[in-house]
C-alpha cells in the first residue's frame, strides 16, 4: 500500500500551459504538503493544509493553486506555466509526531 | 527570518568508518529537529526525529544530537557502507505555526561511502 502518492510522475509542457498535479495520502494524517525541489535539490515549502485549510502560502505565484476537497486530498494546479516552474514537486504528509511522509515526486518540465 | 545550514554539500568517506554530518540553525529555536534521506529520484524518507528536551537519539548505526545553546544537530553513521550513499536532509518544525503545520528543510549533505 502506497501511503502517500501523486500523479503523474512526469510531466512535460508548453509555457502558458494549465496543469494539475494530484496528491493523496491513506495515512489518516491532518496535514498535508506541497514541496518545491529545484536543480541545485533544495526542498522548499510551498503550502500547508491542515483538516482541508491553507495553513501556510510561502509566497508562493498566484498562479499556483492548491486544493483540498477532504484531508486525504490535495492537489496542485498551475496557470499559465512558465520555464522556472520546472522542478519536482513533493507532495508529504504528516500527523501530530512531525514526521513527514513523501510521494514519489512530480517531475515537471516546462519547455 | 529562520535560516538552516548544512555545511558540507558533499563527504565523501571510506567504508567502515563513522560519517558525521552537520546541521546549524539561527533565528529561531525547534521543538524538534528531523533528519532524512533522499536517494535519486526518490521523495525524502524519515530517519529520526529529536525533541529540544532531548540530547541524543539512536536508531541501529545512526545517532542524533541536538545542542540548543549551540543551535547545531550533529548526524552519525557508524560503520558506514556504500548502501548508506544517499542525500541526508535537515528539516525542523517551522516558527508562528503549529508544530505539525511547517517543516522546513536545509540544503542537505551528499554523503558518499567509497569501498
Amino acid at each position: 500500500d502506497t501511503a502517500v502518492s501523486q500523479t503523474p510522475k512526469y510531466l512535460v509542457t508548453q509555457m502558458g500551459n494549465d496543469k494539475s498535479i494530484k496528491c493523496e495520502q491513506n495515512l489518516g494524517h491532518d496535514t498535508m504538503y506541497w514541496y518545491k525541489q529545484d536543480s541545485k535539490k533544495f526542498l522548499k515549502i510551498m503550502f500547508s493544509y491542515n483538516n482541508k485549510e491553507l495553513i501556510i502560502n510561502e509566497t508562493v505565484p498566484n498562479r499556483f493553486s492548491p486544493k483540498s476537497p477532504d484531508k486525504a486530498h490535495l492537489n496542485l494546479h498551475i496557470n499559465s506555466l512558465e520555464l522556472g516552474d520546472s522542478a519536482v514537486y513533493f507532495c508529504a504528509s504528516s500527523q501530530k509526531t512531525a514526521e513527514a511522509f513523501f510521494g514519489q515526486g512530480t517531475r515537471l518540465t516546462v519547455v | 527570518s529562520q535560516k538552516i545550514e548544512q555545511n558540507s554539500e558533499a563527504l565523501n568517506i571510506q567504508e567502515g568508518k563513522t560519517a558525521t554530518l552537520t546541521c546549524n540553525y539561527t533565528n529561531y529555536s525547534p521543538a524538534y529537529l528531523q533528519w532524512y534521506r533522499q536517494d535519486p529520484g526518490r521523495g525524502p524518507v524519515f530517519l529520526l526525529l529529536i525533541r529540544e528536551n532531548e540530547k541524543e537519539k539512536r536508531k541501529e548505526r545512526l545517532k542524533v544530537t541536538f545542542d540548543t545553546t549551540l543551535k547545531q544537530s550533529l548526524f552519525h553513521i557508524t560503520a558506514s557502507q556504500p548502501a548508506d550513499s544517499a542525500t541526508y536532509l535537515c528539516a525542523l518544525d517551522g516558527p508562528g505555526y503549529s508544530s505539525a503545520s511547517k517543516i522546513i528543510f536545509g540544503s542537505g549533505t551528499r554523503l558518499s561511502i567509497r569501498p
